[in-house]
């Protein structure tokens, strides 16, 4: 299996802009993750979902981020508009029935 | 919620000493405890994990160890190599891989 692939890997935007991150998890695994990592606030969960479902999304930070599972394999999280302050590396993650958490290999955005 | 805190926030050793990272966490109900190794410029990946019925695991030249009691767990890095040099997070919940909170990430630099 690829892993988790998430895309793009790199993105700049200019503030205001809507931003469309990406995400394919293992095939078969069942449960998806949104993570943000930034020096201040280290890894931070956003939201993750469980059988295609939103469980807790009491992590995403304001109105501005939402996030879809459309199928059980893609993923996608939007910020729309988009602030400096979202610039961070933005990472996926699933796993299987509660198991081991495999991450991609994130989104790095800067917001300008 | 659960906290948890992990130190040093940096560390750096002559290949061939040990290394240790510390991590407290404050939800007594918290039950599963992984370490995940991050490399420049990819997502963390899990090394090991230990689960509240056990005091000590070991892997090879890593081992972790679990005091709950006091509410603390360790990660110790025996002979360690240069390609040990990483971000190393420590985490905790009450169950694998569902809503991890983790520590804010130890640098480890291996010295040659």
């Amino acid at each position: 299996d690829a892993g988790v692939i998430q895309s793009p890997r790199h993105e700049v935007t200019e503030m205001g802009q809507e931003v469309t991150l990406r995400c394919k998890p293992i095939s078969g695994h069942n449960s998806l993750f949104w993570y943000r990592q930034t020096m201040m606030r280290g890894l931070e969960l956003l939201i993750y979902f469980n059988n295609n479902v939103p469980i807790d999304d009491s992590g995403m930070p304001e109105d501005r981020f939402s996030a879809k599972m459309p199928n059980a394999s893609f993923s996608t999280l939007k910020i729309q508009p988009s602030e400096p302050r979202d610039s961070a590396v933005y990472f996926c993650a699933s796993s299987l029935s509660r198991g081991e958490l495999f991450f991609g290999s994130g989104t790095q955005l800067s917001v300008l | 919620g659960e906290n948890v805190e992990q130190h040093p926030s940096t560390l750096s050793v002559q290949e061939g000493d040990s290394a240790v990272i510390k991590c407290t966490y404050s939800d007594s109900a918290s039950n599963y405890f992984p370490w995940y190794k991050q490399e420049l410029g990819k997502g963390p990946q899990l090394i090991i994990d230990i689960r509240s019925n056990v005091g000590e695991k070991k892997d090879q030249r890593i081992a972790v160890t679990l005091n709950k009691t006091a509410k603390h767990f360790s990660l110790h890095i025996t002979e360690t190599q240069p390609e040990d040099s990483a971000v190393y997070f420590c985490a905790a919940n009450k169950a694998a891989g569902n809503k991890l909170t983790f520590g804010g990430g130890t640098r480890v630099l291996v010295k040659p």
